[in-house]
């Protein structure tokens, strides 16, 4: 059974740094490439990140609202991809989710709240 | 960046009647390769997104074939045939054509 966890949410300032963490299981991680969604309050999805896999040179793509903040990296020992997000702002408030093959599988979610 | 327009916004339907959703791309979602790279999803209350179509007209694991994708390089639909109580949430089309990817809006369908 495919499985994918988020950790890592919380209530941070804005400024601030937070790191998520997807743990996945149930299907080949090293060859999977590995996404990160967010789903605004108002419920609309955004497409912010992902990393190819090896023999890709684990190349990374972000959408343009978080170049230069967010940094999207994975441990193939671990089954787990990350999303490192500094220089939040409050229009980063979302519920985060990793996701993998074109979002056949995705994470329950974690919630993450930017503000003062 | 490309664009999905979603309508409508939100249908309500009657338990066993049909309901179709428009998706409209600002860009012919055809690749090279012969893939059109639409996919459905449907959020249910509370749920993260499942898959429910992908490459715009094929059936994902486990779902019921009430469900069906059709289209053209840049207008989609996702028609559903005698509605059930357990297709109530949220639809999002969305494409993988090319970074970003995008998603639309959503349509909320409902029950009369």
């Amino acid at each position: 059974e495919v499985q994918l966890v988020e950790t890592g949410g919380g209530l941070v300032q804005p400024g601030k740094s937070l790191k998520l963490t997807c743990a996945t299981s149930g299907f080949t991680f090293s060859t999977a490439w590995m996404h990160w969604v967010r789903q605004s309050p108002e419920k609309r999805l955004e497409w912010i990140a992902r990393i190819k896999d090896k023999s890709n040179n684990y190349a990374t793509d972000y959408v343009e609202s978080v170049k230069g903040r967010f940094t999207i990296s994975r441990d193939d020992s671990k089954s787990s991809v990350y999303l490192q997000m500094n220089s939040l702002k409050e229009e980063d408030t979302a519920t985060y989710y990793c996701s993998v093959y074109y979002g056949s599988y995705w994470g329950q979610g974690v919630m993450v709240t930017v503000s003062s | 960046d490309i664009v999905l327009t979603q309508a409508p916004l939100s249908v309500s339907v009657t338990p066993g009647e049909s309901a179709s959703i428009s998706c409209r791309s600002s860009k012919s979602l055809l690749s090279s390769k012969g893939i059109t790279s639409l996919y459905w999803y449907l959020q249910k209350p509370g749920k993260s997104p499942q898959l429910l179509i992908y490459r715009m007209s094929n059936l994902a694991s486990g779902v019921p074939d009430r469900f069906s994708g059709s289209g053209s390089e840049t207008d989609f639909t996702l028609k559903i045939s005698k509605v059930e109580t357990e297709d109530v949430g949220v639809y999002y089309c969305a494409q993988f054509l090319e970074y970003p990817n995008t998603f639309g809006a959503g349509t909320k369908l409902e029950l009369k």
